[in-house]
């Protein structure tokens, strides 16, 4: 069972919608990532968080909005999506800092965007 | 070029027999590296790390070759329920994942 924890695990929205999705670790990790993964494709990197500071942001679009406002906690904001930003949103976690950590996935978000 | 290639099959196996799966990198510096395991609409789970030595984990072999940048993953007597996305995962330093493309192993009774 995976230690990363995400809600909801399902949401439609509309275009002019704003909602968020969370994710939760216990684990001690102080590396957190939000991933996109469309269909029959391989997870894509959106953001990676380092000691609760953003350090890498591939060039997403600002209606994605990352906060963490701790260690263990990591949140995408929406706003103002587009139906081709249906995907599932995979949050994961790594110990961070030193090279060769594993990362651990959440059971991931799937969002539809009507 | 692609920072991790992998070829995305599909392949077919009967049960029982041997598959190989092998997966290229472009960054000479990777530092670490790893095979995901992805079943359909779930999450990726980690199936192994990869070591320079390679390493066994019961049916499940990986080989890293630096020299020519691969990485590869034997699967012995297949089970159907190995039938899944491989991934290939590469990390190049400062929590910088590569994932490959997958590749779809189906175990056939």
């Amino acid at each position: 069972d995976t230690e990363v924890t995400q809600t909801p695990k399902h949401l439609v929205m509309g275009m002019t919608n704003k909602k968020s999705l969370k994710c939760e670790q216990h684990m001690g990790h102080r590396a957190m990532y939000w991933y996109k993964q469309k269909a029959k494709k391989p997870p894509e990197l959106m953001f990676v968080y380092s000691y609760e500071k953003l350090s890498i942001n591939e060039s997403v679009p600002s209606r994605f909005s990352p906060e963490c406002p701790n260690s263990s906690l990591l949140n995408l904001h929406l706003h103002a999506l587009q139906p081709e930003d249906s995907a599932l949103y995979l949050c994961a976690s790594s110990q961070g800092g030193a090279t060769g950590n594993t990362i651990y996935f959440g059971e991931g978000s799937w969002l539809t965007v009507v | 070029r692609k920072e991790v290639e992998q070829d995305p099959g599909p392949f077919n196996v009967p049960e029982g027999a041997t598959v190989a799966f092998n997966c290229t990198y472009s960054n000479s510096a990777s530092q670490s590296f790893f095979w995901y395991r992805q079943d359909c609409r779930k999450e990726p789970k980690l199936l192994m790390s990869v070591y320079s030595s390679g390493n066994e984990d019961g049916r499940f072999t990986a080989q890293l070759n630096r020299a020519s940048q691969y990485i590869s993953l034997l699967i012995r007597d297949s089970k159907l329920s190995d039938s899944a996305t491989y991934l290939c995962v590469v990390n190049t330093g400062a929590n910088n994942l590569f994932f490959g493309t997958g590749t779809r192993l189906t175990v056939i009774p």
